[in-house]
């Protein structure tokens, strides 16, 4: 079992939807929490960063993380053709490796 | 936030020439990057890690002499890819861990393309 689990999608929405993109994991010894946006041939840009239960936001953007059921999602409101990219998640333990997973390729059609 | 630079964005060599990455952390200290290497619509593949003043740690499968990982100081990593061949084309990304907070800040990314 991979520890950390990603749909790959890919996800096509049209303009103004709510998207949802989710993570599983498997080690409950993870503390915190990324999500990053990925553009074509671009590095990976964080866009969220949390480290305890609940919801954060930012803007259009809110994280979520539910440490019971080791499940984290990252939700945008009001979503635009610039959203289009692949979204990772990222967690670690303190000290360790970065897991990511694999990404979700996400277009949002105008 | 905080800002990692990488550069070249895009090189372009010939066969059996050695190729230098540079990684900086601009405005905070790491004493931890990391290089991946990321083909096509497909996730970061994790070569080393670096961490300053010692060897780096390679994953299975990516040769150490082929890459060569040099973190001399908290600010800066390079990665040489020596002897380059068309295999080896590939986007290379670099990224950096702010120690205070475990945030990983990535850089812009290098498109090596050897001919």
């Amino acid at each position: 079992q991979k520890e950390v689990e990603q749909d790959p999608g890919p996800l096509s929405v049209p303009e103004g939807a709510i998207v949802s993109l989710n993570c599983t994991y498997s080690n409950s010894a993870f503390q915190y929490f990324m999500w990053y946006r990925q553009y074509s041939r671009k590095g990976p840009e964080l866009l969220m960063y949390t480290y305890s239960s609940g919801n954060k936001e930012d803007g259009r953007f809110t994280a979520q993380v539910d440490k019971s059921s080791k499940y984290i999602s990252l939700f945008i409101r009001d979503s635009q053709p610039s959203d289009s990219a692949t979204y990772l998640c990222a967690m670690i333990r303190p000290g360790n490796q970065f897991y990511f997973g694999t990404g979700t390729s996400l277009t949002v059609i105008p | 936030g905080a800002v990692v630079s990488q550069h070249p964005s895009r090189v372009i060599c010939k066969s059996g020439t050695s190729v230098k990455i540079e990684c900086r952390s601009l405005d905070f200290q790491a004493t931890t990057m990391f290089w991946y290497r990321q083909f096509p619509k497909q996730s970061l593949m994790l070569m080393a890690t670096s961490n300053e003043g010692s060897k780096a740690t390679y994953e299975q499968g990516v040769e150490k002499d082929k890459f060569l990982i040099n973190h001399a100081s908290l600010t800066l990593s390079t990665l040489t890819v020596t002897s380059a061949h068309p295999e080896d084309s590939s986007f290379y990304i670099c990224s950096a861990r702010q120690t205070t907070n475990e945030k990983l800040f990535f850089g812009s990314g290098t498109q090596l393309s050897v001919l």
